[in-house]
């Protein structure tokens, strides 16, 4: 019962790094997600994705990249690590079926410092 | 763009009495789903209850129950016989329908409300 699984749980980064954060479903979902978390904030999207090799901008897409070329795996690339990405990042995943949630992974902390 | 709002940054209730977590959203959209998230202090993402705009009947799931009102656009969560275990974080959030054609179908989220259980 894998789930969504994201690595690593925790990374700290210096300022101009670049890291990509993990993210594999096992339950065959074509739509996956990206949120960062902000201290007392609510969820926001970074990218999304409908299926292997399609991806689209969320909410708040600047300082990130994805790609998307098998349906289990969704990575996240930080190319130059800024302050302000310090954050949680959540990914996440539904069927495309009628009347689904999405299930979420465990997150990721990451501090830039 | 659709738009979540919790109003109450913190709510604190008695071991084993009832609470009301306020949400109220905005949309012209007519097909779409409300949830509510719970958040420990693990950092898990856990779905409590969901609710489809075209039931007119109020989710229930266990002790957890919602009023949602489409007209006045709001949804609270109510949550009954309160357990040390629902200290959390919790989160409403909106999706549009499945049929709406929106494209993400992303959630949207309010920014929280901490429920503090005491004993």
């Amino acid at each position: 019962n894998a789930g969504v699984t994201q690595t690593p749980k925790f990374r700290i980064l210096k300022i101009g790094q670049s890291m990509t954060l993990q993210c594999a479903q096992d339950m065959n979902h074509n739509y996956m997600y990206w949120y960062r978390q902000d201290p007392g904030m609510g969820l926001k999207l970074i990218y999304y994705s409908v299926g292997a090799g399609i991806t689209d901008k969320g909410e708040v897409p600047n300082g990130y990249n994805v790609s998307r070329s098998t349906t289990e795996d969704f990575p996240l690339r930080l190319e130059l690590a800024a302050p302000s990405q310090t954050s949680v990042y959540f990914c996440a995943s539904r069927s495309d079926r009628v009347n689904q949630p999405q299930h979420f992974g465990d997150g990721t902390r990451l501090s830039i410092l | 763009a659709q738009t979540v709002t919790q109003s109450q940054p913190e709510m604190s209730v008695q071991e084993a009495e009832t609470v009301t977590l306020s949400c109220t959203y905005d949309t012209s959209e007519s097909d779409y789903y409300l949830f509510w998230y719970k958040q420990p202090p693990s950092r898990q993402m856990i779905l409590v209850i969901r609710q489809e705009a075209y039931k007119q009947q109020n989710a229930t799931e266990n002790r957890f129950s919602v009023n949602f009102q489409k007209a006045a656009k709001s949804f609270s969560l109510k949550i009954s016989d309160s357990q040390l275990g629902d200290a959390a974080m919790y989160f409403c959030a909106y999706r549009s329908g499945d049929f709406s054609g929106a494209g993400s179908y992303q959630l949207t989220f309010g920014k929280g409300t901490k429920l503090s259980v005491i004993p």
